[in-house]
């Protein structure tokens, strides 16, 4: 079956350690999104990736790192340097290309809730 | 300012009765594409329809409809005949722009409970 699958979907880290979500799709799709989302609250966009070996910042990308080496993979590092990690993280992915704004919606995985003890 | 407004944070519908969700956008680029998504309580986010800006007719996706008002920049998520497995977070996007790889704006959302 074609989707995207974020793994683990619970994680609990002591403050001042790094953790790295995993974020893998089998679409064939070139964008990658990573977003964040804090109880009763929207999305905000921490990275996104367009091809590979390319980023781009989103609105929220201090104290997180993303790294782009395979088109399938697009793992996200949350830092000891994010000040308030805990939040449901999702990643996303989509087809791109250029022309008029095409039927291209954003596929999400099912997340992963990181909790800071 | 918000690319994305969703103004209501929780809204009620009996049950079979049809609601609209608000959606209020604000962009400067004559290319770009409205989505609204659903996110019920085990938080996978399910997208529902799309809008384009050059789409001259309404989208309609079964039980879903989107109002869209160009010249009020309004997109709104009409769903009827409401059902008990509705009840979950609504969420309008849009994406600006030719580039289809570009990102996403998301609203705050909107908290949808259908009452039996």
């Amino acid at each position: 079956d074609g989707g995207i699958t974020q793994s683990p979907k619970y994680l609990f880290r002591k403050e001042g350690q790094n953790v790295t979500l995993s974020c893998e799709q089998n679409l064939n799709h070139d964008a990658m999104y990573w977003y964040r989302q804090d109880p009763g609250q929207g999305l905000r966009l921490i990275y996104y990736s367009q091809i590979v070996n390319d980023f781009q910042k989103g609105d929220i990308a201090e104290g997180y790192s993303v790294s782009r080496e395979k088109k399938e993979s697009f793992p996200l590092t949350v830092t000891s340097a994010q000040k308030n990690p805990t939040a449901f993280y999702l990643c996303a992915s989509r087809a791109s290309g250029r022309g008029r704004p095409s039927y291209n919606e954003q596929f999400f995985g099912p997340g992963t809730r990181l909790t800071v003890l | 300012a918000q690319k994305i407004t969703q103004t209501q944070p929780g809204m009620f519908v009996q049950e079979k009765e049809a609601v609209t969700l608000d959606c209020t956008y604000d962009t400067s680029d004559p290319s770009y594409g409205l989505f609204w998504y659903k996110q019920p309580s085990s938080g996978e986010m399910i997208f529902l329809i799309y809008q384009g800006s050059y789409d001259q007719q309404n989208a309609t996706e079964g039980r879903y409809s989107l109002n869209f008002q160009k010249a009020r920049k309004s997109a709104n998520l009409v769903i009827s005949a409401s059902q008990l497995g509705d009840s979950a977070m609504y969420f309008c996007a849009m994406r600006e722009g030719l580039n289809t790889g570009n990102q996403f704006y998301f609203g705050t959302g909107t908290s949808l409970t259908v009452i039996p």
